[in-house]
């Protein structure tokens, strides 16, 4: 019964350098997110994957990239890592009810990725 | 884009008392959630909202979908230190992927 599994769970970078978060989801949810919380600011989308093979932009994705390697797994990856980029980042899945009723269902999320940029 | 105000940003009750959270927003949406957040945890989902005037119960938890599609409100009855926690509003449009989560509304129970 894992839902979403993120890794790993903290992180330290120096400053330029890249690293990968992997994110799996074992429920055949089709859509999958990543987002970042900061202090008083919520949660932010970064990049979505509305369904295996397609990825977009959300309200904050420079800086970042991703990959929908499949249907279970999305990576969210940091080319160059900024003291800016330091935050917990949430990766997501949900399904689809169908345009009539709403669009995606709720998400499930993981439990979180720790990464301080130095 | 669009925002959501949430408030209030914290509140410290006692432990048997009710509680009521709400959020606002400046544009409409067609869904709104309300989540938990529990340290060093995800948020996880708690109410779900799909028609405006909606108002849907999950134990101590009513949630209700503003007339205006502009508000959502969340109250918790008789609340217990376990509630302790950040409560998010999130809304998101008919066929949208983008949902929209406001700051949050941190909780305190005392015992």
């Amino acid at each position: 019964n894992a839902g979403v599994t993120q890794t790993p769970k903290f992180q330290v970078l120096k400053t330029g350098q890249s690293m990968t978060l992997q994110c799996a989801q074992d429920m055949n949810h089709n859509s999958m997110y990543w987002y970042r919380q900061d202090p008083g600011m919520g949660l932010r989308l970064i990049y979505y994957s509305a369904s295996e093979g397609t990825t977009d932009k959300g309200e904050v994705p420079n800086g970042y990239n991703v990959s929908r390697l499949n249907k279970r797994e999305f990576s969210l990856r940091l080319e160059s890592a900024a003291p800016s980029q330091t935050s917990v980042y949430f990766c997501a899945s949900s399904e689809w009810r169908g345009t009539a009723t709403g669009g995606a269902d709720g998400y499930t999320f993981g439990s979180g990725t720790r990464l301080t940029v130095v | 884009g669009q925002q959501l105000n949430q408030s209030p940003q914290s509140m410290f009750i006692q432990e048997g008392e009710d509680v009521s959270m709400n959020c606002t927003s400046s544009s409409i949406f067609n869904t709104w959630l309300w989540y938990k957040q529990e340290p060093g945890e995800g948020p996880v989902l708690l109410i779900a909202l799909y028609k405006a005037g909606e108002l849907t119960s999950n134990g101590r938890l009513t949630a209700q979908f503003g007339i205006t599609r502009k508000d959502s409100f969340l109250n918790i009855s008789a609340s217990i230190p376990s509630d302790v926690g950040i409560y998010f509003c999130a809304g998101r449009n008919t066929g949208g992927f983008k949902t929209i989560f406001g700051a949050g509304t941190r909780l305190f129970v005392k015992a």
